[in-house]
């Protein structure tokens, strides 16, 4: 069965540092890769996805994530934060026939001003 | 991109009652999910619903619990029946659209006393 796993609960950043968000997923044919955030208050929204190419994907607000398939990961990073990043973050897959996403436990980013 | 609405926004719930709950798309999909995401968790999938057929529940999830419609490709409910607390969470719509794009509703925040 699909799992995704996201290696940090919670995360604290002061402004302009540099943040990388790890995700390794289990999955063993080809899978479509995201990553979403929730504002507080606000519903999801897609940051970025993976489905084939480069897997260097850039996403909005300047965040990128990098699909290595060895590892199994898909690890999203941004060399500066704002507070406004501050946020919960989910990484999830899906199988490109199959549509069901799977999410994983989310990360909460809060950055300090 | 497809927009969903749901119905009602919010809502607060005596126990043993149910709660009916309304998505809407602005365009024909195929796909359509309901997902939960409790307090402080991830989003888990309930289960896919299907046009002109039952809908597919995942583990821990049962029909009887969660009784869902699918009248056309733009409209789907989920009925919480005979809520207690713990049913209490925030229950999302969710759509496969163009692209594998997978989009989200605003969410229905559920409260049982």
């Amino acid at each position: 069965a699909q799992s995704v796993s996201q290696h940090n609960h919670h995360v604290i950043l002061s402004e302009a540092a540099s943040l990388e968000l790890g995700c390794n997923y289990s999955y063993g044919g080809t899978v479509n890769l995201f990553w979403y955030v929730q504002y507080p208050g606000q519903h999801l929204q897609l940051l970025l996805k993976y489905f084939s190419g480069d897997p260097l994907v850039k996403g909005i607000k300047g965040f990128e994530a990098e699909f290595i398939k060895s590892k199994f990961s898909f690890n999203l990073r941004k060399p500066s934060v704002q507070w406004s990043d501050t946020a919960e973050y989910f990484c999830a897959v899906n199988d490109p026939g199959g549509f069901k996403t799977i999410f994983g436990a989310g990360t909460r980013l809060f950055v300090k001003a | 991109s497809a927009v969903i609405s749901q119905k009602p926004s919010r809502d607060i719930c005596q126990r043993g009652t149910s709660l009916t709950i309304q998505c809407q798309v602005d365009s024909q999909v195929t796909m359509m999910f309901w997902y939960r995401q409790q307090p402080g968790q991830s989003l888990t999938l309930i289960a896919t619903a299907n046009q002109g057929s039952e809908a597919t529940y995942e583990s821990g999830f049962v029909i009887d619990k969660f009784p869902i419609s699918r009248p056309n490709l733009t409209f789907s409910t989920l009925t919480v029946s005979n809520m207690s607390p713990e049913d209490s969470s925030i229950y999302l719509c969710s759509v496969v659209g163009q692209n594998n794009e997978q989009f989200f509703g605003p969410g229905t925040r559920l409260t049982v006393l």
